[in-house]
């Protein structure tokens, strides 16, 4: 079965430049989770999508944006990358089933992301 | 291979039973090990870790390295309670990075009744 799929797995960036990171839900999931787990850290939430809308924000820098596209990929963009952004980025997805709830997440395997 | 299950999709039960949500995994090494639970079309949250042994909305659990497992805790469920749980093993050795490796069980819903 199709999963989640993250691109790349791997990406080394130098400070200063920019970086765009792809997440591919699983067929038909409309709503897409970003998180940012720095080393030895817990995930932390930056931002959700939902029908391409954005559906919620967390602690993510006014340097990154995201937005989710028609084919419901997202798409993580970074800019004016800092040393400190040096973590793994992973992605979620899931299918809403409306005022039920309880949908079950999807994980990515996640894109390591190093800054120089 | 390195895992963790779940063995319970869906857990229900009545307000102010106890409620128990099993989590074993295997791991080689000592993994921390977290609990996260996601209400209705919310983020994510961390609800508790092992580390911390901190008693969070009214939830416990204990490591037993014996069985490896990391049950999830309640003494009496409320119907705020009622959400998709993940037990999530952080293997700091793993994942060939100094993140470590950390893997989502496949979630527990529970669902507790009035």
């Amino acid at each position: 079965a199709a999963g989640v799929i993250q691109s790349p797995r791997h990406l080394i960036k130098e400070k200063r430049e920019t970086a765009t990171l792809k997440c591919y839900p699983i067929p038909r999931h409309d709503t897409v989770y970003w998180y940012q787990q720095g080393p030895g850290q817990d995930p932390q939430f930056l931002i959700s999508f939902y029908e391409k809308m954005q559906s919620d924000k967390g602690s993510i820098p006014d340097r990154f944006s995201a937005q989710q596209f028609s084919d419901y990929h997202s798409e993580l963009n970074m800019s004016s990358l800092e040393l400190g952004d040096s973590a793994l980025y992973f992605c979620a997805s899931s299918l809403s089933n409306g005022a039920a709830g309880n949908e079950k997440l999807f994980f990515g395997s996640g894109t390591q992301l190093s800054v120089l | 291979a390195q895992r963790v299950t779940q063995p319970e999709k869906l857990l229900s039960v009545f307000k102010g039973a106890p409620v128990e949500l099993k989590c074993n995994y295997s791991y080689s090494g000592s993994p921390e090990l977290f609990w996260y639970v996601q209400y209705s079309r919310q983020r994510l949250q961390l609800l508790l870790r092992h580390i911390s042994r901190e008693s969070i909305k009214g939830f416990t659990a204990d490591l037993n390295k014996g069985e490896t497992s990391f049950h999830l805790k309640k003494p009496f469920a409320q119907e705020e309670d009622s959400a998709m749980y993940y037990c999530a093993p952080l293997d700091l050795n793993a994942g060939g990075t100094s993140y470590g490796k950390l893997t989502f069980g496949q979630g527990t819903i529970l669902t507790v009744h009035p």
